[in-house]
């Protein structure tokens, strides 16, 4: 149980296109989902906190306008990297909280983004 | 914000060689989680610790919340544990996201 899915696993895509990438929970449904980055040699880092229903809470330095999220279901998020550029280029994971259980979050295996 | 430190960066060792890698942070949290990284970059929860001991096969994870510190062991080292180890902590204060340590880059040899 509690699988998260992310599509797509890797994306390549020309500077100044936008690209979505999804976030599923498969077998529970996800009040909060996490949206995070991890450039090479990195840790990762928080982006976003997506709440269903409501909208995302960015973290500091993180351009709202340029990382769109939506979360319009309990099992599904996305983030939109809108007019992508080669420093975009990362490896973005999301996670997800079950309701009713605040500690707990369940990885994606992410997805490897290269703007060209 | 909290800052997480782990030790070592990197660790290579024998196979069957018993493992600790560390994790401290600077700030009281409500969860810290170990989690592992494998190459190709999917990340796998190991553990999630408020306080005491959690042993799953052969990984303990322990959490000292006083001191701020928390370790993972792997007895019985094998090559397949090969990975690079995180360790991430939840706030008290409310945000759920987590804070990560940079990682242990962990090398178990044959």
């Amino acid at each position: 149980g509690a699988v998260v899915s992310q599509h797509p696993s890797r994306v390549i895509c020309k500077s100044g296109t936008s690209v979505k990438i999804e976030c599923r929970s498969l077998d529970f449904q996800a009040t909060t989902m996490f949206w995070y980055r991890q450039f090479p040699k990195q840790s990762l880092m928080l982006m976003a906190t997506s709440n269903e229903g409501s909208k995302a809470t960015y973290e500091q330095g993180v351009e709202k306008d340029k990382f769109l999220i939506n979360h319009a279901s309990l099992t599904l998020s996305t983030l939109t990297v809108t007019s992508a550029h080669p420093e975009d280029s990362s490896f973005y994971i999301c996670s997800a909280q079950r309701g009713g259980y605040r500690y707990e979050q369940y990885f994606g295996p992410g997805t490897r983004l290269t703007v060209t | 914000k909290n800052e997480v430190e782990q030790s070592p960066q990197n660790l290579t060792a024998q196979e069957g060689e018993f493992i600790t890698i560390n994790c401290s942070y600077s700030v009281g949290i409500s969860a810290l989680h170990w989690l592992q990284q494998h190459p190709g970059g999917g990340i796998v929860s190991l553990f999630m610790l408020s306080s005491g001991k959690k042993k799953h096969g052969r990984l303990i994870a322990t959490i000292n919340i006083q001191e701020k510190h928390s370790s993972l062991h792997i007895t019985a080292s094998h090559p397949r544990d090969s990975a690079v180890y995180i360790c991430a902590v939840r706030g008290g204060g409310g945000a759920d996201g987590l804070t990560f340590g940079k990682g242990t880059h962990l090398i178990i040899q044959p």
